[in-house]
């Protein structure tokens, strides 16, 4: 069957330009997850999404993040403002339920210039 | 907080050697273990997990013991092939926090002809 996507593949903007990205999870999938990789932090949590309980956001490295996840489906990951430290390779996730396991998409290589 | 310590790469091996890659872990709770690669190109894929102390995790020729008593998760294959040269990375899952997933840092394998 079909797994993770995430759209677009690349994206370059300029510094101070907002951004989205987008993650299609596995069907059925109630567990959402972004994980940022960069050369600096490596692969690094953002935040998680189960069901309909609000989001742990625990990883989110500034306000200028944001994220939702419509109809417990598709998720926008939100960057505003972006700035050169931003660029990195988004990654997500989805699993069946929580502690089942996390079924990666091929990521969004952002780069801020 | 959670972490996991893999040691450091690249590691460069020739084909049918042995591999050890280390990988210890610090968590406040009883966590899940994991190894991902991640080939060339590709996402990151799942390569084995253990769930509980004593658990041995295997796939395509990689083991991984879960060590309570040693804090650790070492990957080994007995005679490594081209085809193994992919970044490995290893990370623990706390269910006491959301099963996010905690990552080492990544380490290169290159395998010669």
């Amino acid at each position: 069957g079909a797994g993770v996507s995430q759209s677009p593949s690349n994206k370059v903007t300029e510094k101070g330009k907002d951004v989205e990205l987008r993650c299609d999870p596995i069907s059925g999938h109630t567990a959402l997850y972004w994980y940022r990789q960069s050369l600096g932090q490596g692969l690094e949590f953002l935040i998680y999404f189960q069901g309909n309980s609000a989001p742990d956001k625990s990883g989110l490295p500034s306000d200028r993040f944001s994220a939702e996840r419509t109809g417990g489906s598709v998720s926008t990951l939100t960057i505003q403002r972006t700035q050169q430290e931003d660029s990195a390779v988004y990654l997500c996730a989805s699993s069946l339920f929580i502690r089942d396991e996390q079924y990666f998409g091929p990521g969004t290589r952002l780069t801020v210039t | 907080g959670d972490s996991v310590t893999q040691m450091e790469g690249p590691v460069t091996l020739s084909e049918e050697a042995f591999l050890t890659i280390n990988c210890t872990y610090t968590a406040t709770g009883y966590p899940s273990l994991f190894w991902y690669v991640q080939y060339p190109g590709e996402g990151l894929q799942l390569l084995l997990k253990a769930t509980k102390a004593d658990d041995k995790g295997s796939n395509k020729g990689f083991e991984a013991t879960y060590r309570k008593e040693t804090t650790s998760f070492h990957l080994e294959k007995g005679s490594v092939q081209v085809s193994d040269s992919a970044v490995y990375f290893c990370a623990l899952s706390d269910p006491g926090a959301n099963s996010k997933l905690t990552f080492g840092k990544g380490i290169t394998l290159s395998v010669r002809p």
